[in-house]
C-alpha cells in the first residue's frame, strides 16, 4: 500500500483565495482525522471522521474551516476565504477500527500570503 | 479529556550517549499511549505504543518506553544516540471509544546530536 496520500505538498495562494487539500486513506482504513502543525500551537486535531461521518469537529478553527469525506477513499479539507494565519502544516492521519495505531501523511505545508 | 505534556521542548544529546524523553499525560480512562517521530518536512512515523500487558514497550530504532501509572508516566529512552536520531518526538494519549480513538499530542521535543 502507498500509504496515507495527501495533496498537493506545498501551496502557495494568497490572502482571500479558496484552497482544498486532499487526502487518500489507506484502503480499509475506516477513521480519517486532519491536523494541522504551527511552531506556536504544535498539532492540534481539526476534525476526525469514522466510516465517513465527522464524530468531532470542534477543533475546526472558525467557519471558513470546512471537511468533506464524500467516500471511503478521499477527503478534502477546505479553507475560504484563506487568511496568512492558515499557514501550517496540515495532515492527514488514518486507521482501522481494529487496530490503535494511526498512520500519517506526508503533509502539506500551506503558505497564504 | 485528555492532555500530553513533554518536558523540554528541545535536547541536546552527544553521540553514543543516553537520550531520555519525558513525557506526562492526564486521562479519564486507561490510555493508550504513543511515541511518534518527525524527521524534517516528513509525516509522522510510529516509534512504539502502549496499550496494555507489559508495562515496558521496545520500538522502532531502538527505543523503548515505560508506561507507569502511578507517576502518569509514559518516557522515552534509548542507551545510545546515534546520529540519524536527531529529529522532532512527539508523545500522544488516546481514550478508546467505540469509534474514533482520537489522539491528543504533546508539544513535541526536538532532539539535536553532537558528534
Amino acid at each position: 500500500d502507498a500509504g496515507v496520500i495527501q495533496s498537493p505538498r506545498h501551496e502557495v495562494t494568497e490572502m482571500g483565495q479558496e484552497v482544498t487539500l486532499r487526502c487518500k486513506p489507506i484502503s480499509g482504513h475506516n477513521s480519517l482525522f486532519w491536523y494541522r502543525q504551527t511552531m506556536m500551537r504544535g498539532l492540534e486535531l481539526l476534525i476526525y471522521f469514522n466510516n465517513n461521518v465527522p464524530i468531532d469537529d470542534s477543533g475546526m478553527p472558525e467557519d471558513r474551516f470546512s471537511a468533506k469525506m464524500p467516500n471511503a477513499s478521499f477527503s478534502t479539507l477546505k479553507i475560504q476565504p484563506s487568511e496568512p494565519r492558515d499557514s501550517a502544516v496540515y495532515f492527514c492521519a488514518t486507521k482501522s477500527d481494529g487496530n490503535t495505531e494511526a498512520f500519517f501523511g506526508q503533509g502539506t505545508r500551506l503558505t497564504v500570503v | 479529556a485528555q492532555s500530553v505534556t513533554q518536558l523540554g521542548s528541545h535536547v541536546s544529546v552527544s553521540e553514543g550517549a543516553l537520550v531520555l524523553l519525558r513525557c506526562n499525560y492526564s486521562s479519564s480512562v486507561p490510555p493508550y499511549l504513543f511515541w511518534y517521530v518527525q524527521y524534517p518536512n516528513q509525516g509522522l512515523q510510529l516509534l512504539l505504543k502502549y496499550t496494555t500487558g507489559a508495562t515496558l514497550v521496545k520500538g522502532i530504532n531502538g527505543f523503548e518506553a515505560e508506561f507507569k501509572k502511578s507517576e502518569t508516566s509514559f518516557h522515552l529512552t534509548k542507551p545510545s544516540a546515534h546520529m540519524s536520531d536527531a529529529a522532532e518526538y512527539f508523545c500522544a494519549v488516546s481514550e478508546e471509544r467505540a469509534a474514533g480513538n482520537k489522539l491528543t499530542f504533546g508539544g513535541g521535543t526536538r532532539v539535536l546530536v553532537k558528534p
